[in-house]
């Protein structure tokens, strides 16, 4: 596979579930992001992981909690959200250097949730 | 104040028709890119075209190319010979040197519809 891939496409949660949306790069990036597109809303930024370190987060509620076991894989780990949660989660990747801005992001298809 | 403001909600161009998404921004940063994504339906976030705060041409990627004004801080996105698989949200976004690594900032969008 190539790109950045997010699993799964869909998902319909309960309030008190618990589930993960899954993103990993096959670029050989060393940062990933997660973000949060909401139908009124603009992208929010969620998490930024650079170098497997997180580098920021953007004053979001714990019941969203990123993992990032490598500079492949990018987790959010999901538990007792709340119908408003309910977006098309992005996940992206690229490759940084200290001081450098002209790189873009490598998108995935995103994951669209929707809590019940 | 927001950093990248898109004004146009909704655009509607003619197929083969050339059609401007407009995009001001605002940093005190010398240093910063800007950055075109494209959002089908889909979902998925495709990178479209690049301009460097330094670059002293407009940049252009086949039919795309920006319309850089930097004095008025405007990166307008010109599509030439519209197609019907144009249509889709449209995002501008800016990067900034001094800013966390990876950090983007996106506008609101453009909605693009092109007509048969």
């Amino acid at each position: 596979e190539t790109g950045v891939t997010q699993t799964p496409r869909h998902l319909v949660m309960g309030m008190t579930n618990k589930k993960s949306l899954k993103c990993e790069q096959h670029l050989g990036h060393n940062a990933m992001y997660w973000y949060k597109q909401s139908a009124k809303k603009p992208l929010e930024l969620m998490f930024v992981y650079n170098f497997k370190e997180q580098t920021e987060n953007n004053s979001v509620p714990s019941r969203f909690s990123p993992e990032c076991p490598n500079s492949s894989h990018l987790f959010l780990h999901l538990h007792t959200l709340q119908p408003e949660d309910s977006a098309l989660y992005l996940c992206a990747s690229s490759q940084e250097e200290a001081g450098r801005y002209y790189y873009g992001y490598t998108f995935g298809s995103g994951t669209r949730l929707t809590v019940v | 104040a927001q950093k990248i403001t898109q004004t146009q909600p909704g655009m509607f161009v003619q197929e083969k028709e050339a059609v401007t998404l407009d995009c001001t921004y605002d940093t005190s940063d010398p240093s910063y890119g800007l950055f075109w994504y494209k959002q089908p339906s889909s979902g998925e976030m495709i990178f479209l075209i690049y301009q460097g705060s330094y670059d002293q041409q407009n940049a252009t990627e086949g039919r795309y190319s920006l319309n850089f004004q930097k004095a008025r801080k405007s990166a307008n996105l010109v599509i030439s010979a519209s197609q019907l698989g144009d249509s889709a949200m449209y995002f501008c976004a800016m990067r900034e040197a001094n800013t966390n690594a990876g950090k983007s900032t996106f506008g609101d969008g453009t909605t693009l519809t092109v007509k048969p």
